[in-house]
């Protein structure tokens, strides 16, 4: 079993609609994050945590929010979907006071029509 | 702006060296990072150097950091059709207070057999 876990890993909805992306997380690590992945521009960041207390904006927070219900889950939501936030969404996680390493989910791919 | 920055695309053939070519922001920067990223997949680290070292090597990989130029490279020995994926590199910003990585666009690689 994936150590980080994304739900839905596919997902195509229409203008307007709520979406919610889910990840859960087997590594016990106290940091996760929300990437969001376009072509050519790389992976840029949404949102992160550092426990359930701790929510921070990463770069293009707008339009997003989060919500980090336990130490294991951190969840996405676009209250209202637009065609530009069309991409690859990717969950990762961190460990504590180490050199920085990242473990990433397989990706939410989602197509907003 | 803070630009880490990659091009996009390289094609090498079978057996040949790849060097893939990063330039990063911030001088101070504590770690930099080569995700890799295989079709249909999240990001893996390949390989990271902390920057006080100017060479690192792992089997086929060799990472050079030249601090003055703030340049970073990926050097792939023997490059095989296996090494065909996207290559990220990546920069943790002192002035995020270490908390999360600011990739570059991906370079494709293309390995010709």
């Amino acid at each position: 079993d994936a150590d980080v876990t994304q739900t839905p890993r596919n997902r195509i909805t229409k203008t307007g609609k709520r979406i919610m992306l889910e990840c859960s997380q087997t590594k016990g690590h106290d940091r996760m994050y929300w990437y969001r992945q376009d072509p050519g521009l790389g992976l840029r960041l949404i949102y992160y945590s550092f426990d359930v207390k701790d929510i921070n904006k990463g770069e293009i927070s707008d339009g997003y929010s989060v919500s980090r219900q336990a130490q294991a889950k951190f969840s996405l939501s676009l209250e209202s979907a637009i065609p530009n936030q069309t991409a690859l969404y990717f969950c990762a996680t961190r460990s504590q006071g180490d050199t920085g390493e990242l473990f990433f989910g397989e990706g939410s791919r989602l197509t907003v029509l | 702006g803070e630009d880490v920055e990659q091009s996009l695309f390289l094609s090498v053939r079978e057996g040949d060296s790849s060097v893939i070519n990063c330039t990063y922001t911030d001088s101070s920067s504590t770690y930099l990072y080569w995700y890799k990223q295989e079709p249909g997949a999240g990001l893996q680290l390949l390989t990271y150097i902390f920057s006080n070292m100017d060479m690192k090597q792992d089997q086929r990989l060799t990472v050079l950091l030249n601090k003055k130029d703030k340049h970073l490279s990926l050097r792939i020995a023997d490059t095989q059709t296996g090494d065909s994926a996207i290559y990220f590199c990546a920069e943790m910003l002192p002035s995020t207070g270490r908390r999360a990585l600011t990739f570059g666009s991906g370079t494709r690689l293309q390995v010709q057999p």
